[in-house]
């Protein structure tokens, strides 16, 4: 059974850097073709993808975001790891972690976590 | 900037066919941007119905289907219910590891 589950603050000042945790279960990230992706949801707005790790290492960012993210594994503790630096208020959002699959297919969830960004 | 689209909002008679779209603001959509679609009701998390063009996602009903349309990507709901009424996301792939959403539409079903 696969399971994903996002920890991290759910609040943060301006300019302070979030880091963002998710932790799964049900695969290996050192399998051949698994890739976790963040993705965030401001509320009521759109949702947005943020980046990408890969099972080899790779990494991946949002174009208008890249000079802000960091993605990193931790393949013994089944963890992916995700810092966005100078946070803001438009920052505030439901950030969710996401399992992909062969075909690129997003198939697993996390339940997300709200961050608000205020001083 | 690449831009992904989709019309915002949509309506839909129950038991009626509804088809939502996901474009490009250049180009055209094909199967080289696996084309996914997700569903989302408020306060939860998205849920997967299609990936890689038309490719239903595990347990979902085939009234859902997926294909490219023109130089789209397209989201067929037939027989619509009510419990269909919600938010649909598609995302694209650009190349180079990078994903993008599209807006959203959302669909009411009445």
């Amino acid at each position: 059974q696969v399971t994903l589950k996002e920890s991290g603050p759910a609040l943060v000042k301006p300019t302070q850097t979030l880091t963002l945790t998710c932790t799964f279960s049900g695969f290996s990230l050192s399998t051949s073709g698994m890739r976790v992706s963040w993705i965030r949801q401001p509320p009521g707005k759109a949702l947005e993808w943020l980046a990408r790790i890969d099972w080899d290492d790779d990494k991946f960012y949002s174009t208008s975001l890249k000079t802000r993210l960091t993605i990193s594994k931790d393949t013994s503790k089944n963890q992916v790891v995700l810092t966005m630096t100078n946070m803001d208020p438009v920052d505030t959002a439901t950030y969710y972690c996401t399992r992909i699959s062969t075909s690129l297919n997003f198939d697993y969830w996390g339940l997300g976590t709200l961050v608000t960004v205020s001083s | 900037q690449t831009v992904v689209t989709q019309e915002p909002s949509f309506s839909v008679s129950p038991g009626g066919t509804v088809t939502l779209t996901c474009g490009l603001n250049s180009g055209s959509v094909s199967t080289s941007s696996y084309p996914s679609w997700y569903q989302q009701t408020p306060g939860q998390a998205p849920r997967t119905l299609i990936y890689s063009t038309n490719t239903r996602s595990s347990g979902v009903p085939d009234r859902f289907s997926g294909s490219i349309l023109g130089n789209k990507a397209a989201l067929t709901i037939t027989g619509a219910q009510a419990d269909d009424e919600s938010d649909y996301y598609c995302l694209l792939y650009m190349g180079s590891g990078i994903s993008v959403f599209g807006g959203g539409t959302r669909l009411t079903v009445l």
